[in-house]
């Protein structure tokens, strides 16, 4: 079945350390993003790629890091500079077009500070 | 500033009744796209509906309908014949492509269905 899977679903990060969330996808989408939600807010951009080997950031993108290295993965780094990045990350796809077509989600993956 | 405002932090249906969820948003673009997702307890994020912002006819699916208001910039969600199944957070979202590419979503509203 077509799809994004990200992993693990669960993470846990100590202080000083960078940590790496995973997401494939196999839906052939150009256009690949990273999303954090917080409690009891949306969902907000960390950064987005519309095409292999580049990428943009969001609007929330400050000790975070990605790479789009091939078309079907685009992980996302929570770097120490992150001073509070416990929270849920959705990772997203979709066609690369004007707009209309949906974002398809992964499940998430919760990171948590030990 | 765009921005997207869900003022119903919370809402609740009889099985089998009628609900609308409100959403408003800010936007100077002519041209864009609202969504409709909804997050279950799982926390996927699933699409329940999409409307074109240059169409005037109100997008429909299945059980789920949209009242587009282009210039009230209104984008409210009916949920008709209320299942079970339906009680989950919903959000209501706004994507721009132009420079950039991104949804922009509300706060969320949790809707509970009782029996």
């Amino acid at each position: 079945d077509g799809g994004i899977t990200q992993s693990p679903k669960y993470l846990f990060r100590k202080e000083g350390q960078n940590v790496t969330l995973s997401c494939e996808q196999n839906l052939n989408h150009d256009a690949m993003y990273w999303y954090r939600q917080d409690p009891g807010q949306g969902l907000r951009l960390i950064y987005y790629s519309q095409i292999v080997n580049d990428f943009q950031k969001g609007d929330i993108a400050e000790g975070y890091s990605v790479s789009r290295e091939k078309k079907e993965s685009f992980p996302l780094t929570v770097t120490s500079a992150q001073k509070n990045p416990t929270a849920f990350y959705l990772c997203a796809s979709s066609i690369q077009d004007r707009g209309n077509q949906p974002q398809h989600f992964g499940d998430g993956t919760r990171l948590s500070i030990l | 500033a765009q921005t997207v405002t869900q003022s119903q932090p919370e809402m609740s249906v009889q099985e089998a009744e009628t609900v609308t969820l409100s959403c408003t948003y800010d936007t100077s673009e002519s041209d864009y796209y609202l969504f409709w997702y909804k997050q279950p307890p799982s926390r996927q994020m699933i699409l329940v509906i999409r409307q074109e912002a240059y169409k005037q006819q109100n997008a429909t699916e299945n059980r789920f309908s949209v009242n587009f208001q282009k210039a009230a910039k209104s984008f409210s969600l009916k949920i008709s014949d209320s299942q079970l199944g339906d009680a989950a957070m919903y959000f209501c979202a706004y994507r721009i492509f132009y420079n950039t590419d991104k949804l922009i979503f509300g706060t969320g509203t949790r809707l509970q269905v009782f029996p």
